[in-house]
């Protein structure tokens, strides 16, 4: 079964930078593509951008550019995000979420990671 | 960026009835292709989002038929039939007609 494994929890300091992975299973991790979600109470669900696992291409939400980095290790079937330059305004919960191979749909979801950005 | 608004539902819900929860979006989903991208998700308390219905009117495999789907190109339907407890949480509309992708600000259904 399609499973998406995300790293645990993370307390980082302003002005860092954090990676947090998403290692996919049950699948061919390079058949689908590879979204990251923002979580926050203010503001909903945000999406971050999106990564071709077989290519590496990558898109992004403009609000997103300069602040995430998308990447992806093929030997180990793990997507990965970084975030840099941290304030405590990224703080959330991060989801990894698989695209179906029909259309820009969601069919599963990581379990979410909270990154808390705190001095 | 497309933006979607999602009403309220006159909660709680009182288990057995129907409940309908609308979105709008400010650009029409309908592609040339005949297909809506409109998607509806659910977000138990403590869980992760779970797909539900794509292309505006398709359930996902292994959705109860008690939910469908429906409307136009720019507002939408998930109508939820004799509503139990495990239909409790946050239901969100998502567009996926262009990048960025975006999502309504979710509609909660409580349970009476």
């Amino acid at each position: 079964q399609v499973q998406l494994q995300q790293s645990g929890a993370e307390l980082v300091k302003p002005g860092t930078s954090v990676k947090l992975s998403c290692k996919a299973s049950g699948y061919t991790f390079t058949s689908n593509h590879m979204n990251w979600i923002k979580q926050t109470t203010g503001q909903g669900l945000e999406w971050i951008g999106i990564i071709n696992p077989g290519s590496g291409g990558t898109s992004y939400n403009v609000k997103f550019k300069g602040k995430a980095t998308l990447t992806v290790d093929k030997s180990s079937s793990t997507a990965f995000m970084q975030l840099s330059s941290l304030t405590p305004e990224d703080s959330a919960v991060y989801y990894c979420a698989r695209e179906n191979w029909e259309g820009g749909y969601f069919d599963y979801w990581g379990q979410g990671v909270m990154v808390t950005v705190s001095s | 960026d497309i933006v979607m608004t999602q009403g309220a539902l006159p909660n709680p819900v009182p288990s057995g009835e129907s409940a309908s929860i609308t979105c709008q979006s400010s650009k029409s989903l309908l592609h040339s292709n005949g297909k809506t991208y409109l998607n509806w998700y659910l977000q138990r308390p403590g869980q992760s989002p779970q797909f539900l219905i794509y292309w505006m009117s398709t359930r996902a495999s292994g959705v109860s038929d008690r939910f469908s789907g429906s409307g136009s190109g720019t507002d939408f339907t998930l109508k939820i039939s004799r509503v139990e407890a495990e239909d409790v949480g946050v239901y969100y509309c998502q567009q996926d007609l262009e990048f960025p992708r975006t999502f309504g600000a979710g509609t909660k259904l409580e349970l009476k």
